[in-house]
């Protein structure tokens, strides 16, 4: 069964640094494009980073410089370490194995930046 | 980057009606495009891929087309349970989601 669980949310004072992290089983992360996607409260959902098979990485606009996706293939695990945090960067972030490889979602971590 | 702009922002409908949402792309994206649904407090469900592809289990009253920049979801006979936002996404270049379109009774 597939099953992706995030985990590392929590409160951090804007400028401040956290990782959130994607446990993923019932298959391989290093085999899927695997992505990353947030939803402010109250908002619309917003892609956030892609990590392909290959290992290249993208990411939106807003988070660039900022977000670093990462995968520990020994672990079938996905990362975003997040740092210099804004408070609109305040979201439900999801992990997700991507539409091109077969959509599956996990239940979202909280993620509030306040000070 | 590529922008999606979705529309309408909400609609109001009642049971057994048509619905159609539509999203416009900023340029071409080879219907390389996924439709999905939200509902309060859950991960989104895709509906569908590549334009129209409907995915397993997803009932044939939610359909797909379009073609180039614009595209549209339609989803047939409303039932109850279809009462919720909708995004698409564009799958082309990185990754874009559209503003959402909330069904309202």
């Amino acid at each position: 069964e597939v099953q992706l669980v995030e985990s590392g949310g929590g409160l951090i004072q804007p400028g401040g640094s956290l990782r959130v992290s994607c446990a993923v089983s019932g298959f391989t992360v290093s085999s899927a494009f695997m992505t990353w996607v947030r939803q402010a409260p109250g908002k619309g959902l917003e892609w956030v980073s892609i990590i392909y098979h290959d290992g290249r990485t993208d990411y939106a606009d807003a988070v660039r410089g900022r977000f670093t996706i990462s995968r520990d293939n020994s672990k079938n695990t996905l990362s975003l370490q997040m740092s210099s945090l804004r408070v609109e960067d305040t979201a439900i972030y999801y992990c997700a194995r991507d539409v091109l490889s077969g959509d599956h979602w996990g239940q979202g971590t909280l993620v509030t930046v306040s000070s | 980057d590529i922008q999606m702009t979705q529309s309408p922002s909400s609609l109001s409908a009642s049971v057994g009606d048509t619905v159609t949402i539509t999203c416009r792309a900023s340029q071409g994206i080879y219907n390389s495009l996924a439709w999905y649904q939200q509902k309060e407090g859950k991960a989104p469900k895709l509906l569908l891929s590549a334009a129209s592809r409907l995915q397993s289990g997803v009932p044939p009253r939610f359909s797909g087309s379009g073609s180039g920049t614009d595209y549209t979801l339609t989803i047939s006979s409303l039932q109850p349970e279809d009462f919720a936002t909708y995004y698409c996404q564009q799958y082309y270049i990185a990754r874009t989601f559209g503003q959402g379109t909330k069904v309202e009774i």
